[in-house]
């Protein structure tokens, strides 16, 4: 079965400070990998995602990710971290093979970005 | 464009009694999402539609809850009675099926709590 996982709850970064959100997956075939961002009383809104082609892919508010193929990560990241980026991520992957065209979402990264 | 369109946002309701969900979905697309947002359980997939058919709703947790949907542009989630633990937010998402690893346009989501 396709799954992401998430292992980190929480990440905690001070403003203008790098940030990474770690997801990695286990898929068989080609992976399709979305990340989601979530606001508080909101729904979630599509950040990026790779289908195929460059391992760097970027995306929404200055956020990227990187597809590394032989560690089955695709982690978030962003090269200066602001306050208002503090939210809930989810990373995605869309099933291939069971044929419903089903999008398997992992459990989520609360981002705390601190002033 | 007005986006994925959900009604009531907020519910509340009594055990035992029904609960109605509206989603209308963007205007093109033709697959539709159900998706169940906890604390505990995180979001989870209830039932999928392309073309106005349910793909799959191995999700759906029990013969209570029922989703149709009509036409390409109304859906709706019912659970029937409905129970305390069914509080939630209940998303509903649309994309165009066509574009390979189309990305998913979530609503707002209704939030409801079951007394």
């Amino acid at each position: 079965a396709q799954s992401v996982a998430q292992p980190e709850d929480q990440v905690n970064v001070a403003e203008g400070n790098p940030l990474t959100v770690k997801c990695t997956y286990s898929v068989s075939g080609n992976p399709y990998l979305f990340w989601y961002v979530q606001y508080p009383n909101r729904g979630l809104q599509f950040l990026l995602k790779y289908i195929t082609g460059d391992n760097l892919v970027k995306g929404s508010y200055g956020f990227e990710a990187e597809f590394n193929k032989s560690q089955t990560s695709f982690h978030l990241k962003k090269p200066s971290a602001l306050v208002s980026d503090s939210a809930l991520y989810f990373c995605a992957v869309r099933d291939t093979t069971s044929g419903t065209y089903k999008y398997i979402f992992g459990t989520g990264t609360r981002l705390k970005v601190l002033a | 464009d007005a986006g994925v369109i959900q009604s009531p946002r907020h519910e509340v309701t009594e055990m035992g009694q029904e609960v109605t969900l509206r989603c209308k979905p963007i205007s093109g697309h033709n697959s539709l999402f159900w998706y169940r947002q906890t604390m505990m359980r995180g979001l989870e997939l209830l039932i999928y539609f392309n073309n106005n058919v349910p793909i799959d709703d191995s999700g759906m947790p029990e013969d209570r809850f029922s989703a149709k949907m009509p036409n390409a542009s109304f859906s709706t989630l019912k659970i029937q009675p409905s129970e305390p633990r069914d509080s939630a937010v209940y998303f509903c998402a649309s994309s165009l099926r066509r574009v390979r690893a189309g990305e998913l346009f979530f609503g707002e989501g209704s939030r409801l709590t079951v007394l």
